[in-house]
């Protein structure tokens, strides 16, 4: 049973527009969360977290947003450029357990 | 820096044999991960270790699979024998207690197994 869940296996953008990446969770107790990027033939690599205190957390191009009533939370990409083409792991668990539970995995690509 | 450093990238063998995957994690990272990637489930954590001693195992499908991290710059996972369905992208990660304010691991290339 699939604690994190990625529904879209994949997505396409126009470059220069917003991405927005969806994530869903099961289990109300995890309070730290994480993507990852992975491009092909290399291992993931981390991009940006948000802990269950905040709402949001910005880092440049990069904002995850958090929904905790609604255990959803989402990355928005802007604005895209191609060299986001990659699949992007969305990941939660508990904080300070080291132990991370992944969802599948949604694939972008950002046209040009 | 090397990062965490994976062998072999490629691994093709056939049904019955034993496989060995090897990780060198990065220098003076405490905690140790293998995970395996499939299509159908994504990055499952398989086993991971704190101070060379195996925490949470319980990701490992069954007796088939076993994980040893003899001392701090080495850690194998085993698969004998092995099976067509063993078949995915097992990755080693690495992390440290250290990191201030994130849980942040840092993922090898990961090892493509095959098996015939």
């Amino acid at each position: 049973d699939q604690q994190v869940k990625q529904n879209s296996p994949s997505l396409s953008v126009q470059e220069g527009r917003i991405s927005i990446l969806n994530c869903d969770y099961t289990n109300s107790m995890f309070d730290y969360f994480l993507w990852y990027k992975k491009y092909p033939a290399e291992g993931p690599t981390f991009l940006i977290s948000i802990s269950s205190i905040k709402d949001k957390n910005e880092d440049g191009r990069f904002t995850v947003f958090l929904n905790k009533s609604a255990k959803h939370l989402s990355l928005h990409i802007v604005p895209s450029q191609p060299g986001d083409s990659a699949v992007y792991f969305c990941a939660a668990g508990l904080s300070g357990t080291y132990k991370y539970i992944f969802g599948t995995g949604t694939r972008l690509k950002v046209l040009a | 820096d090397a990062g965490v450093i994976q062998s072999p990238r490629h691994e093709v063998t056939e049904m019955g044999q034993e496989v060995t995957l090897r990780c060198k994690p990065i220098s003076g990272h405490d905690y140790l991960f293998w995970y395996r990637q499939t299509m159908m489930r994504g990055l499952e954590l398989l086993i991971y270790f704190n101070n060379n001693v195996p925490i949470d195992d319980s990701g490992m499908p069954e007796d088939r699979f076993s994980a040893k991290m003899p001392n701090a710059s080495f850690s194998t996972l085993k698969i004998q024998p092995s099976e067509p369905r063993d078949s995915a992208v097992y990755f080693c990660a690495s992390s440290s207690h250290r990191t201030k304010g994130t849980d942040t691991q840092y993922f090898g290339p990961g090892t493509r197994l095959t098996v015939l």
